[in-house]
């Protein structure tokens, strides 16, 4: 039973405009999300979060949406550049204190020049 | 910021061999770190919680007698993957947690092992 879905697994948009990635979950005891960058070979690279009771954060760049009546989170990058290209993972967490993320299984992102 | 650093990055061994991994938080104290296991285009699977001067916890699926755990020191945290099959070969990636929820994981540079 997968609980946080990416269901696209790669997204290609031109340097300059705007990327969107989508991830939809299920679980309604989610309390936290975040998104992670993460390059080939390489650790992920925390980028951005929002919490529940939010429904946007804004990060330079980098703007999370929340929408918990659909359980649906969307990351956008503005503008793309060739640097931001990589696997983004959703992830989330249900709270208390062993702090465990659920991630999905990512969406590769290419800016292309 | 903070920073979790995680060696080797990249290591072979021969089936039936054991493999360490560390897994060390440089400038703050992580009282619990995670294992996670990532298969090719698989999303990162949680293997294990590590919690200081305890047992870790496993998640279900996960053999606790080939994946030890062991959480040393606020700073530690060791993966020992005993009698490596080439089925183990994986992407390994440890974080590490700071604080509150808010400030996200940290995570490990990842450990590439391959079992021939």
């Amino acid at each position: 039973d997968q609980q946080v879905k990416q269901n696209s697994p790669s997204l290609s948009v031109q340097e300059g405009r705007i990327s969107i990635l989508n991830c939809d979950y299920t679980n309604s005891m989610f309390d936290y999300f975040l998104w992670y960058k993460k390059y080939p070979a390489e650790g992920p690279t925390f980028l951005i979060s929002i919490s529940s009771i939010k429904d946007k954060n804004e990060d330079g760049r980098f703007t999370v949406f929340l929408n918990k009546s659909a359980k649906h989170l969307s990351l956008h990058i503005v503008p793309s550049q060739p640097g931001d290209s990589a696997v983004y993972f959703c992830a989330a967490h249900s709270g208390g204190s062993n702090y465990k993320l659920t991630f999905g299984k990512g969406t590769l992102l290419t800016v292309n020049p | 910021g903070a920073v979790v650093s995680q060696h080797p990055s990249r290591v072979i061994c021969k089936s039936g061999t054991s493999v360490k991994i560390e897994c060390r938080s440089l400038d703050f104290q992580a009282t619990t770190m995670f294992w996670y296991r990532q298969f090719p285009k698989k999303s990162l699977m949680l293997m294990a919680t590590s919690n200081e001067g305890s047992k870790a916890t496993y998640e279900q699926g996960v053999e606790k007698d080939k994946f030890l755990i062991n959480h040393a020191s606020l700073t530690l945290s060791t993966l020992t993957v005993t009698s490596a099959h080439p089925e183990d070969s994986s992407f390994y990636i440890c974080s590490a947690r700071m604080g509150t929820a808010s400030v996200g994981a940290f995570f490990g540079q990842g450990t590439r092992l391959t079992v021939v």
